[in-house]
């Protein structure tokens, strides 16, 4: 079993829809986990950290759910510059573990 | 946001020689700096840890002859891939944190290698 698994994708949606994409990890001891946004033939940056309490950064909501060892992102209002590879990403504990990603095109 | 630079960002050799990539911490001190690696279409792919002024940390599977990494100050470490071969062909992507290893991570934009 991969340490972080996500769903490939691509998911094609139409400007404003809402997209939810989930992850899974498989080290019940991992603290700290994120979602990266990498763009072609970037670097990932930082999106935004997932707690426990789940939290919003405007049109974007990440929920952590450790008892099934899972998190989500959801976005609302999609934007064609939301078209990019997200990356679930977990702290194992001392290093990052990413998953393949999962990749969302947005089309107008 | 803390920034990291890479350089160079594109690197075209022949097989059998030896490539370096530098990775700096422009506006911070990195105290650690990883170093990933990219496959297309797969995730990135930790291949060390650097703590400045000693040895790296290499991940399993990871020849630390092969990918040599110096670290020599709190805002340069180096990745020297020695006796490069088309396998090793990549996106070299290096990171690093300003306090403990479980800090935000700060990425490069990346080095794309290509051995012909």
């Amino acid at each position: 079993r991969k340490e972080v698994e996500q769903d490939p994708g691509p998911f094609n949606v139409p400007e404003g829809a809402t997209v939810a994409f989930n992850c899974t990890y498989s080290n019940s001891a991992s603290q700290s986990f994120f979602w990266y946004r990498q763009d072609c033939r970037k670097e990932p940056k930082l999106l935004m950290s997932v707690y426990s309490s789940g939290n919003e950064d405007g049109r974007f909501t990440a929920q952590l759910n450790r008892a099934s060892q899972y998190i989500s992102l959801l976005i609302r209002d999609s934007k064609l510059s939301d078209s990019a590879t997200y990356l679930c990403v977990v702290n194992a504990p001392d290093k990052l573990i990413f998953g393949t990603g999962t990749r969302l095109q947005v089309f107008p | 946001g803390a920034v990291v630079s890479q350089h160079p960002s594109r690197v075209i050799c022949k097989s059998g020689t030896s490539v370096k990539i530098e990775c700096r911490s422009l506006d911070f001190q990195a105290t650690t700096m990883f170093w990933y690696r990219q496959f297309p279409k797969q995730s990135l792919m930790l291949m060390a840890t650097s703590n400045e002024g000693s040895k790296a940390t290499y991940e399993q599977g990871v020849e630390k002859d092969k990918f040599l990494i110096n670290h020599a100050s709190l805002t340069l470490s180096t990745l020297t891939v020695t006796s490069a071969h088309p396998e090793d062909s990549s996106f070299y992507i290096c990171s690093g944190v300003t306090g403990p290893i479980t800090d935000t991570q700060y990425f490069g934009p990346g080095t794309r290698l290509t051995v012909l």
